[in-house]
């Protein structure tokens, strides 16, 4: 069964500072894997996708994600962060056409 | 650009009523899904939609829901007997095939008293 996993339940960055949230999936093939952002009270806002290439995948937001099979990982990342960026982001996997497999969540704060 | 709304953002029920959750998807989309995220837990799969049909459901989705695509354009969740515990903001998503990547609407946030 396809799972994912979001160690980092609460971050803290400085407004400005580089982010980088950790993501790793359990799937038998390759799989489909998704970053998406939540802001309080809002839905699902998909901030980039990896399904196969490059495995640098560019998204909007400035965001960026890498896939490395070797460690199960789709860490997610941003080199400056803004105080716009606050909210909740969950990384999911797609191992079909069907059901999305969401972690659990990394709610980011951003301090000035 | 297209998006998947849902109505209404808000409902309210007592224990033990229907209720029934709106969701338009985006038009072209063939493919359809619901989820649902109970208060600060994660967002978990309840069942996907195709050709009229589920085509996969979770253990979440018992004999108490039922989906439906009643018309050309809507796409409905069905809770027959509503539970205290189906309290969560319930999401829409579609799906084509072209960038094969689900869209979430907005939600509903369902609160069962």
């Amino acid at each position: 069964a396809q799972s994912v996993t979001q160690p980092d339940i609460h971050i803290t960055v400085s407004e400005g500072a580089s982010l980088e949230l950790r993501c790793n999936y359990s799937y038998g093939a390759t799989p489909y894997l998704f970053w998406y952002v939540q802001s309080p009270g809002q839905g699902l806002q998909l901030l980039l996708k990896y399904f196969s290439g490059d495995t640098l995948v560019q998204g909007i937001k400035g965001f960026e994600a890498e896939f490395k099979r070797s460690q199960s990982s789709f860490n997610l990342r941003k080199p400056s962060v803004h105080w716009s960026d606050a909210a909740e982001y969950f990384c999911a996997v797609r191992g079909g056409y069907q059901k999305v497999t969401f972690g659990t969540g990394t709610k980011l704060q951003v301090i000035p | 650009e297209p998006e998947v709304t849902q109505t209404p953002s808000h409902q309210v029920t007592q224990m033990g009523q229907e209720v029934i959750l709106r969701c338009v998807p985006i038009s072209n989309h063939l493919y359809f899904y619901w989820y649902r995220q109970i208060l600060g837990q994660k967002v978990e799969f309840l069942v996907s939609f195709y050709n009229n049909e589920i085509s996969e459901k979770s253990e979440i989705f018992d004999d108490q829901f039922s989906v439906e695509r009643p018309d050309g354009s809507n796409f409905t969740l069905k809770i027959r007997s509503t539970k205290l515990e189906d309290s969560a903001m319930y999401f829409c998503a579609s799906r084509d095939r072209v960038t094969d990547t689900q869209y979430f609407g907005p939600g509903t946030r369902l609160t069962v008293l």
